[in-house]
């Protein structure tokens, strides 16, 4: 049983580059959620969805895009990346009937 | 809007002694509050969890208890280990049906040595 998956682990992007981080998730979750983890900021949410189809922006969502096009995955986008992009990345899932997240392993991603 | 606080780190510990974070949260109605920990290099994961008042979620020897008076869910344990290193994140989701919103604190980090 997989569970949450990210891809890729980590990554080094120059400035203005793009990337998309993929997320996986197998446990037929409706809903789905990108965060930041970042010293000192604890995680702070990017964007949301709450089923296929659907994206919601959270608490820091300016420099990304998203988009749930098959509900068992869910990708977040940088179009031009950024210095203070440099971050962990954490994908999670949860369903509608509890409460309990899960969440994937982090994506590291330094921006230079 | 709902909001969780901590108690800031990082928290040093000998092994054995006993674990005291405390979380304070602000909510409207009857939020469920968690304790997720996040061992290094890896993803959170559920410690415990308290969906009403007075609720007691226990998991693995740590301990918290929902307070609506004084709006807490500190996490507690009596005699920590090594491999109890670890951050933790004091969480909680609104009440209500189809509620999607989970909100974190900043996270403590734990450092237990031997």
């Amino acid at each position: 049983n997989a569970g949450v998956t990210q891809t890729p682990k980590f990554r080094v992007l120059k400035t203005g580059q793009s990337m998309t981080l993929l997320c996986a998730q197998d446990m037929n979750h409706e809903y789905m959620y990108w965060y930041r983890q970042d010293p000192g900021m604890g995680l702070r949410l990017i964007h949301y969805s709450v089923g296929e189809g659907t994206t919601a922006k959270g608490e820091v969502p300016d420099g990304y895009n998203v988009s749930r096009l098959k509900k068992q995955n869910f990708l977040l986008g940088l179009e031009s990346a950024a210095p203070s992009q440099t971050s962990v990345y954490f994908c999670a899932s949860r369903p509608t009937t509890e409460f309990e997240a899960f969440f994937g392993q982090g994506t590291r991603l330094t921006v230079v | 809007g709902d909001s969780v606080t901590q108690m800031e780190g990082p928290v040093t510990l000998s092994e054995e002694a006993f674990l005291t974070i405390n979380c304070t949260y602000t909510a409207t109605g009857y939020p469920s509050l968690f304790w997720y920990v996040q061992y290094p290099g890896e993803g959170l994961q559920l410690l415990l969890k308290a969906t009403k008042a007075d609720d007691k979620g226990s998991n693995k020897g740590f301990e918290a208890t929902y307070r609506k008076e004084t709006t807490s869910f500190h996490l507690e344990k009596g005699s920590v280990q090594v491999s109890d290193s670890a951050v933790y994140f004091c969480a909680l989701s609104p009440s209500g049906a189809g509620s999607y919103q989970l909100t974190f604190g900043k996270g403590t980090k734990l450092s237990v040595i031997p």
